[in-house]
């Protein structure tokens, strides 16, 4: 059963562009959280979604970020018009069913903003 | 709101003694409590978890943790540490729901450990 996987592991972007960010959650589990870190520091959430909707966006800054869940397909996060603070690591984690059940975290993907 | 405290950045410890990282949460009602390790340039692996149930909780690679609801920590414990050990940990803690919610996690501790 292979993990959370993440894609681009790495991304450069220059100020003003978009990026976006995919993950495929592990076979079987169909709810998607995202997480940020920034340098030193520890992971701030963002978003969570279960298929085709948002469940809680608490931590979504509220403009140029928004993120989707759609039925097939890898969850996208998406920045628009990237800026310097945007550099950091992006983090999904993914679990099997709605009560609390462990989060398993993909590698991340790296954004760095020139 | 919910919170997690790791009073300490950095934690060092010869190898084969026993480790100890603290965290300390506050959150409305009853906790999930987790711990999570990362190494460089990794994403997170999960170690253990107290949902409910008996305070001491194993976990992965000798890894326990005791929950205190009095004094709400969650230290991580080892009874001899490996040098392998070496890595950030994170202490996360979500609200006993019933329903899947976002973690809050601590600022991380970094354990060096050395021969």
């Amino acid at each position: 059963n292979a993990g959370v996987m993440q894609n681009p592991r790495h991304l450069v972007r220059r100020r003003g562009q978009e990026a976006r960010l995919r993950c495929s959650p592990m076979k079987g589990h169909s709810h998607v959280y995202w997480y940020r870190q920034l340098p030193e520091e520890g992971l701030k959430f963002m978003v969570y979604l279960q298929k085709e909707n948002i469940i809680d966006e608490s931590g979504m800054p509220k403009e140029r970020f928004s993120a989707e869940f759609p039925k097939e397909g890898p969850s996208i996060l998406r920045i628009q018009q990237v800026v310097r603070g945007d550099s950091a690591a992006y983090f999904c984690a993914s679990s099997p069913r709605q009560t609390q059940e462990t989060q398993y975290f993909g590698p991340g993907t790296r954004l760095l903003v020139l | 709101a919910q919170s997690v405290a790791q009073p300490e950045d950095q934690v060092n410890v010869a190898e084969g003694n026993p480790l100890t990282v603290k965290c300390t949460y506050s959150v409305s009602g009853n906790p999930y409590l987790f711990w999570y390790v990362q190494y460089p340039n990794r994403g997170l692996q999960f170690l253990l978890k107290y949902i409910t149930g008996d305070n001491l909780v194993k976990g992965s690679y000798g890894f326990e943790a005791e929950f205190n609801k009095s004094q709400t920590s969650f230290h991580l414990k080892k009874p001899s540490a490996l040098v392998s050990d070496s890595a950030l940990y994170f202490c996360a803690v979500s609200p006993n729901t019933g329903t899947a919610s976002k973690l809050t996690f601590g600022t991380g501790t970094r354990l060096q450990v050395t021969l």
